[in-house]
């Protein structure tokens, strides 16, 4: 099974800070990489898909990048609703496997 | 628009089962699968399995083989999960999700099970 570590676990920043967290996989996965915005009490939300591709109405201070093992997602300037946790998400196509990565919880410093 | 509402919040025995149900709307269901995630309490997220919506085939996570099953209506756009066997770490929101193959794109608001005696 594919793994996914991220870091930091934690990220304390202030509003207008450039955050980029750090996603790894064990082993490659090309492109199938997404990223996910969760706040507390609420479902998660895709923010990025297919590693680079920004969802609709997501604003573009969110990015991602990356390909094969290593893939980051940054937030060019952190405004005060991007306080939450964020997952990326590794996908197999067949059989469907899915994992998610353990989480960035970033916190206001 | 795009909404998948899943069943209200339940409280189990353990050994009990459990069955979620997730009504989607907003689009053609048989296109896309769902997939269904749990998060425990203060715990991050984990991919319980998927469900194809065209034809039923479904694929679960191997912790959870044996223990759960998907099942889908297409006449009425709902998707199931059901648990058996609960034990006291099942206790989690869960969420269904739409599936579009890169993405899980539309989730559901999810429904708290607790399992407790």
């Amino acid at each position: 099974d594919i793994q996914l570590t991220q870091s930091p676990s934690f990220l304390s920043a202030s509003v207008g800070d450039r955050v980029t967290i750090t996603c790894r996989a064990s082993q490659g996965i090309s492109s199938y990489l997404a990223w996910y915005q969760q706040k507390p009490g609420k479902a998660p939300k895709l923010l990025i898909y297919a590693a680079s591709t920004l969802q609709s109405g997501v604003p573009s201070r969110f990015s991602g990048s990356g390909s094969g093992t290593e893939f980051t997602l940054t937030i060019s300037s952190l405004q005060p609703e991007d306080f939450a946790t964020y997952y990326c998400q590794q996908l197999n196509s067949y059989p469907r496997g899915v994992t998610f990565g353990p989480g960035t919880k970033v916190d206001i410093k | 628009q795009v909404q998948l509402v899943q069943s209200g919040a339940e409280v189990k025995k353990p050994g009990a089962s459990v069955k979620v149900s997730c009504k989607a709307s907003g689009y053609t269901f048989t296109s896309y699968g769902i997939s269904w995630v749990r998060q425990a309490p203060g715990q991050g997220l984990e991919w319980m399995g998927w469900i194809s919506a065209y034809n039923g085939n479904t694929n679960y996570a191997q912790k959870l083989q044996g223990r759960v099953t998907m099942t889908t209506d297409t006449s009425t756009s709902t998707a199931y999960m059901e648990l058996r066997s609960l034990r006291s770490d099942d206790t989690a929101v869960y969420y269904c999700a739409r599936d579009g193959e890169t993405e899980f794109d539309y989730w559901g608001q999810g429904t708290l099970v607790t399992v407790s005696s």
